[in-house]
């Protein structure tokens, strides 16, 4: 398998605290990329990291990537209820146009 | 915004008979996907179509499965002969560009139920 697992599996904080879930893949990547889905609901892209880049920002998402481990974080700031959600790394190859997804992290953000 | 959008949003069929799922992919697209995720699994890639033809396929996307871009606009995915193992829920995605690198769009997909 190309793709590892995420951990936790399942992250419960409170509204405001931070989130940090944590990807590992096996094999070496082109590029990382996480993804959100609601229940019920199609996945949404939320950032993506190039293997040669070491932490990327967008809004309240911190991702970084490290290759010498293969693995990832996605670190959510001042969580809001709207976070609560199931999150998703996936692994991209510069052989393939496919991506390999986790396992996922599920967050629930209490109030 | 564009989106994918994916009909019908719930299929039940009978074990045995042919389903075709139904996607229309964001319109300036050129990567287009299929993806299942049984309940409470993860998501698994089954194929890619890339100018009119599977870029690649998973070890899941058998002879029972095949897509189609019919009319240039609709992106479908047909299982010939449904097993009770085909339930899932099915997400249609597409891609801007070529290769992995890019974001892909999803649909909030077809759930398959062969009863």
């Amino acid at each position: 398998s190309q793709q590892g697992e995420e951990d936790p599996q399942a992250l419960s904080i409170q509204e405001g605290e931070n989130a940090t879930m944590n990807c590992s893949y096996k094999t070496s990547i082109n590029n990382l990329q996480w993804y959100r889905q609601n229940s019920g609901r199609g996945l949404v892209h939320l950032i993506l990291i190039r293997s040669n880049e070491r932490e990327k920002h967008s809004g309240r998402l911190r991702v970084t990537l490290d290759t010498s481990k293969k693995s990832s974080s996605l670190l959510i700031t001042a969580s809001r209820a709207a976070d609560t959600a199931s999150y998703f790394c996936a692994s991209g190859y510069s052989s393939a146009s496919k991506i390999i997804f986790g396992s996922g992290t599920r967050l629930s953000i209490r109030p | 915004e564009p989106e994918v959008t994916q009909t019908p949003s719930h299929q039940v069929t009978q074990m045995g008979q042919e389903v075709i799922l139904r996607c229309v992919p964001i319109s300036n697209h050129l990567y287009f996907y299929w993806y299942r995720q049984i309940l409470g699994q993860k998501v698994e890639f089954l194929v890619s179509f890339y100018n009119n033809e599977i870029s690649e396929k998973s070890e899941i996307f058998d002879d029972q499965f095949s897509v189609e871009r019919p009319d240039g606009s609709n992106f479908t995915l047909k299982i010939r002969s449904t097993k009770l193992e085909d339930s899932a829920m099915y997400f249609c995605a597409s891609g801007p560009g070529t290769g992995s690198a890019q974001p892909q769009h999803f649909g909030d997909g077809t759930r398959l139920s062969i009863l």
